[in-house]
Formats: C-alpha cells, sequence, structure tokens
C-alpha cells in the first residue's frame, strides 16, 4: 500500500538557518504530494502541494518539488524563523483514494 | 468564514465507557472525513463521507466505532465501549469536493483511563 517516510525529528535550528525536511513515499500510480504544518494549539493546515512529477510547490517562503525518479518530497526553506516552530507532515493522495496518507511528522522548533 | 468546529477539545474516560465526538465541517463542503492521529504518528483515516454516504470506512473498526451524517452537513463519531488503545486525537476535516484540499479542524484529544 501507500505510505511516506518522514525525516525523524525534532529538528532543532537557529533563526536564519537554512531548513530541509525529507520525506519520501511508495505509491502506486500518480500520487499528489503535500506538506502540512500543525502550530501548537491549532488543527493541520495545508502549507503547499504537487500534483505531477517536477512541480515545485511554494508558500511563505517554503519550497518543496515533486520528484518522481527519486519518489521524494523535501521541504526546505533558506531562512527559518522563530514562527516556523510547528509540526510538520508529509501526506500523499492518490486519484480514485482520495484519502490522505501522512508521514509521521518532524516537530521543528527555531531558537532565537 | 468559520473553518471546521470540533467539539469536545479534550476528553477523559474511564474504559467500557462510551464518547461521543461532534464535526461541524466548513458550510458547503461535501466531503467530510475523520481522521485518528495516535501520539507520535500521521492521521490515519477512519471513515469518509460525500454528502450523508459513507463511501470509505474500510479503516473503522466496526465492532466498537460507529459514525453518521445527518443531512449531510454535521457528523458524530462514537465509540462504545471504549478501550485503553483508543486514546489519541480524533481529527475532523472536509473539502468541498473529494478532489479539492482538505480542511481540518482542531481535534478532540481523547484519553482513556
Amino acid at each position: 500500500g501507500d505510505s511516506v517516510t518522514q525525516m525523524e525529528g525534532p529538528v532543532t535550528l537557529s533563526e536564519e538557518a537554512f531548513l530541509t525536511i525529507n520525506c519520501t513515499y511508495t505509491a502506486t500510480g500518480y500520487p499528489s504530494l503535500f506538506w502540512y504544518v500543525q502550530y501548537p494549539g491549532e488543527g493541520l493546515q495545508l502549507l503547499l502541494k504537487a500534483t505531477k512529477a517536477d512541480d515545485k510547490g511554494s508558500n511563505k517562503g517554503f519550497e518543496a518539488t515533486y520528484r518522481k525518479e527519486t519518489t521524494s518530497f523535501h521541504l526546505e526553506k533558506g531562512s527559518v524563523q522563530v514562527s516556523d516552530s510547528a509540526v510538520y507532515f508529509c501526506a500523499l493522495s492518490n486519484f480514485g483514494n482520495e484519502k490522505l496518507t501522512f508521514g509521521t511528522g518532524t516537530r521543528l522548533t527555531i531558537i532565537p | 468564514e468559520a473553518g471546521v468546529v470540533q467539539s469536545p477539545r479534550y476528553k477523559i474516560i474511564e474504559k467500557k465507557q462510551p464518547v461521543a465526538f461532534w464535526c461541524n465541517p466548513i458550510s458547503g463542503h461535501n466531503t467530510l472525513y475523520w481522521y485518528r492521529q495516535n501520539l507520535g504518528q500521521g492521521p490515519e483515516l477512519l471513515i469518509r463521507y460525500e454528502n450523508e454516504e459513507a463511501v470509505d470506512d474500510s479503516q473503522l473498526p466496526k465492532d466498537r466505532f460507529s459514525a453518521e451524517r445527518l443531512k449531510g452537513v454535521d457528523s458524530t463519531l462514537k465509540i462504545q465501549p471504549a478501550e485503553l488503545g483508543d486514546s489519541a486525537v480524533y481529527l475532523c476535516a472536509s473539502s468541498a469536493t473529494r478532489y479539492t484540499e482538505a480542511f481540518f479542524g482542531q481535534g478532540t484529544r481523547l484519553t482513556v483511563v
């Protein structure tokens, strides 16, 4: 079945550092890929998505590129802020299988 | 515009007791999902509704879990009787259609003691 493997956390970085959170997937067909973020005390929010190979999703300075050849969708940000502290989930959804399959989440803490 | 509203936010019950969670989706959203998130894990789908119809309940433990979505709007998820292993966060989400972005509520954190 479909699965998502995420970089284990927690991850702690200093403000303005470069961020990478790794995500790889196993799926049949051509899934859509997502990054969701969960800020403290809040629900899951869609951060960005990509629906086909080589697409780049971007939002709030975060980027991720759909790499079919490496089955990856790594999340990157050039300069993190304290406000980026949250739990980040990589997820996929297959056409005709309208549910999200999530990774285990990566807790990110940014220190001033 | 109000988002997905869930209640209660927190619930502590003794094992073997019943419990119910309520979800009010975003107005006009036809698709409603219930997910369960165990500690340290990602959410896993329990059931998906298209309007009033449960179209995917393959992951719902039907011996003790039940769900309904009356009139295709609000939904209730029930556990009876609860077991210690049911302790988790129960998330409700909705989307305009099954192909569009899902919006999540804040979840109900259930603790079974």
